[in-house]
């Protein structure tokens, strides 16, 4: 499978715990999203990168999160002290702009965080 | 920053029947509209976009029209089937990297 992959999928952790979520974008991609999904919502942005530069933030970006992607090819996303409003799906996606077809694009499958 | 209005909310047709989803958008900047369809628990997938330099686009059972004056877009999808049964979300780039998303239409096809 050559698409965007999440790991892990599924994370349960106790409040103030730290958590990280790592993605893989589609090779070749220099664009790296990092979307919040709750249940009957759709996909909220929080950050994204262009190669290893994060180029903007949400400001639902709490200063507990933090992304990082080093070296311009895959991402983690970290919530520290995680509380359980953090509880959502965490999606990553990934695109390559083009002057011709624009900049369509393409999600994974999800990191679940419940907070309990 | 961008507000996109997607309605209605849930939508039930019966098989054969066609489906109509219709998203209001506020950035009159905005020149990309993409529709993703998710089914529970899978990644949101693209199934159909238009560009603002056009009015409707058409793939089989799915097309999209955009109206930019009045600054909304809709998904319509003929013959339904059981596998369209799905949550369809509309969205927006009123910037060159980000979408802004609808809250999205549940959509159920009755055999």
């Amino acid at each position: 499978d050559t698409g965007v992959s999440q790991d892990p999928r599924h994370k349960i952790t106790k409040r103030g715990q730290n958590v990280t979520f790592r993605c893989d974008p589609i090779s070749e991609h220099n664009r790296l999203y990092w979307y919040r999904q709750t249940l009957g919502q759709g996909p909220e942005f929080l950050t994204y990168f262009q190669n290893e530069a994060q180029l903007e933030k949400s400001r639902l970006l709490s200063d507990r999160f933090s992304a990082e992607r080093p070296k311009g090819s895959f991402s983690t996303l970290e919530i520290q002290r995680t509380e359980q409003g953090d509880s959502a799906m965490y999606l990553c996606a990934s695109s390559l702009p083009d002057a011709s077809s624009g900049n369509t694009i393409y999600f994974g499958e999800g990191s679940w965080l419940t907070v309990v | 920053g961008e507000n996109v209005e997607q309605h209605p909310s849930t939508l039930s047709v019966q098989e054969g029947d066609s489906a109509v989803i219709k998203c209001t958008y506020s950035d009159s900047a905005s020149n990309y509209f993409p529709w993703y369809k998710q089914e529970l628990g899978k990644r949101p997938q693209l199934i159909i976009d238009i560009r603002s330099n056009v009015g409707e686009k058409k793939d089989q059972r799915i097309a999209v029209t955009l109206n930019k004056t009045a600054k909304h877009f809709s998904l319509h999808i003929t013959e339904t089937q059981p596998e369209d049964s799905a949550v369809y979300f509309c969205a927006v780039e009123p910037d060159d990297y980000k979408l802004s998303f609808g809250a999205g239409t549940t959509v159920t096809v009755r055999a």
